[in-house]
């Protein structure tokens, strides 16, 4: 099956830093990438959407200028949280598909991110 | 409403029971439905995937799909303490992930 590395898999920060977290499809070329959060006992929550050569579209509620998303390539996409805080600290899980339709539309994950700001 | 809903659970499944999984979405545009396992404190893994009504067997799993009344289901058949995990439903059409049943499965 398809890979998708993720990484660092656990980071811990100090308050006020800025942390970047790199997603990266290993056998396959991502058009889209996602990006999600999710805090212990509760579900997925979508932040953003990116695809290749393009601006992130982000969910309501997420501040574009608080988590960039850069997706300078097919099988690279990075989640930068700038500035973090205490309320920062959760679980950040990328994935990736390989296309828009049919088939492709499958989404791997990857291990995800744990962090913690101080 | 939420635009796909998952009954939480927990649900309790003895060892070699049936879990019996659903998943009803509001779009009736979707295409494309996903089931993902997620153990605790680890990302998703792809359990399936459906497109087309009817069922898809793949080992114990079997997705069912049934347009017409928008929902999707899961059955773990012969299910073991492993298949413990919470089980997310994923509908593609506009992206949308269910919050998720937790299934325990008791020896």
């Amino acid at each position: 099956g398809a890979v998708v590395s993720q990484h660092p898999s656990w980071v811990i920060c100090k308050s006020g830093t800025s942390v970047k977290i790199e997603c990266r499809s290993l056998d396959f070329q991502a058009t889209t990438m996602f990006w999600y959060r999710q805090f212990p006992k509760q579900s997925l929550m979508l932040m953003a959407t990116s695809n290749e050569g393009s601006k992130a579209t982000y969910e309501q509620g997420v501040e574009k200028d608080k988590f960039l998303i850069n997706h300078a390539s097919l099988t690279l996409s990075t989640l930068t949280v700038t500035s973090a805080h205490p309320e920062d600290s959760s679980f950040y899980i990328c994935s990736a598909s390989p296309g828009t339709s049919g088939v492709k539309n499958i989404q791997y994950f990857g291990a995800g991110t744990r962090l913690s700001v101080l | 409403q939420k635009e796909v809903e998952q009954n939480s659970g927990p649900l309790s499944v003895p060892e070699g029971a049936i879990a019996s999984l659903n998943c009803t979405y509001s779009d009736r545009g979707s295409q494309s439905f996903f089931w993902y396992r997620q153990y605790s404190g680890k990302s998703p893994e792809l359990i399936m995937f459906i497109y087309s009504n009817g069922d898809k067997e793949d080992g114990r799993f079997t997705a069912q799909l049934n347009k017409a009344s928008q929902y999707v289901s899961l059955l773990i058949r012969d299910s073991q303490p492993s298949d413990s995990a919470t089980y997310l439903c994923a509908v593609w059409g506009k992206l949308q992930f269910g919050a998720g049943t937790q299934v325990v499965v008791t020896p």
